[in-house]
């Protein structure tokens, strides 16, 4: 079965600060995405980042980085110097490929239950 | 109108009522999703449609019926819902169902049954 895990229902920081929001996931297949979206509460999902299975490699993108480790079977995202915008909700995700009549692949997308972080002034 | 719009933004409605949540995407995506965030749950997918083909009903209740006219629009209807139905109804889409196309998503609609 599929699953992800984020344990830390809620992080709370001041501005600044450095942040990790772990991620971890359960899947038997060797082809698969994971994800990470912002929810902030206007309620849209906005995408951050994909990431496949076949690449390992770290990736930054201004304040914002990710440590992908099969190893662990983690996928944890860290803000650095977080800033009070940057106060949502934040959800991993977990794909794998679906069979259906348009695909050889099989698909399933499964979201962790989210980390609710708070950047206090 | 650019990325997925959803209406109504926020939506009250009685138990007998009978109302519909739309959604539109203007990404040119072939794949449409419903999904439910209620507080406290992970985000439960509903349906997915793929090239207006309905690919997935997850064991949604029939008083949620969605259809789906064409690629680019989405709808949801509601009648006779219970108040535990009270939650965000995000739409999303993504280029096709099959595979791992990221998903893009909408503000939601805040639909609360009384």
């Amino acid at each position: 079965a599929q699953k992800v895990t984020q344990a830390q229902t809620e992080i709370s920081v001041v501005e600044k600060e450095d942040v990790t929001l772990d991620c971890v996931y359960e899947t038997r297949d060797t082809t698969y995405y994971l994800f990470w979206y912002k929810q902030p509460p206007s309620g849209e999902l906005v995408f951050l980042i994909r990431r496949n299975s076949f690449d390992e490699q770290n990736e930054i993108s201004g304040r914002y980085s990710w440590n992908f480790q099969k190893s662990t079977s983690s996928f944890n995202f860290t803000i650095t110097a977080s800033q009070v915008v940057d106060s949502a909700v934040y959800f991993c995700a977990l794909s794998s490929a679906r069979q259906d009549k348009y695909t050889s692949g099989t698909y399933k997308y499964i979201f962790g239950t989210g980390t609710r972080l708070k950047v206090l002034a | 109108e650019t990325g997925v719009t959803q209406t109504p933004r926020h939506l009250v409605m009685g138990m007998t009522n009978k109302k519909s949540l739309k959604c539109e995407q203007h990404l040119g995506h072939n794949a449409m999703y419903w999904y439910k965030q209620s507080a406290k749950k992970p985000l439960e997918l509903m349906f997915v449609y793929n090239f207006k083909e309905q690919t997935e009903n997850n064991s949604v209740p029939s008083r949620f019926s969605p259809e789906c006219p064409n690629s680019s629009h989405l709808f949801l209807h509601l009648h006779t819902l219970q108040p535990e139905d009270s939650a965000l109804y995000l739409c999303a889409s993504s280029q096709a169902a099959g595979g791992t196309d990221t998903q893009y998503f909408g503000p939601g609609t805040r639909l609360t049954v009384l």
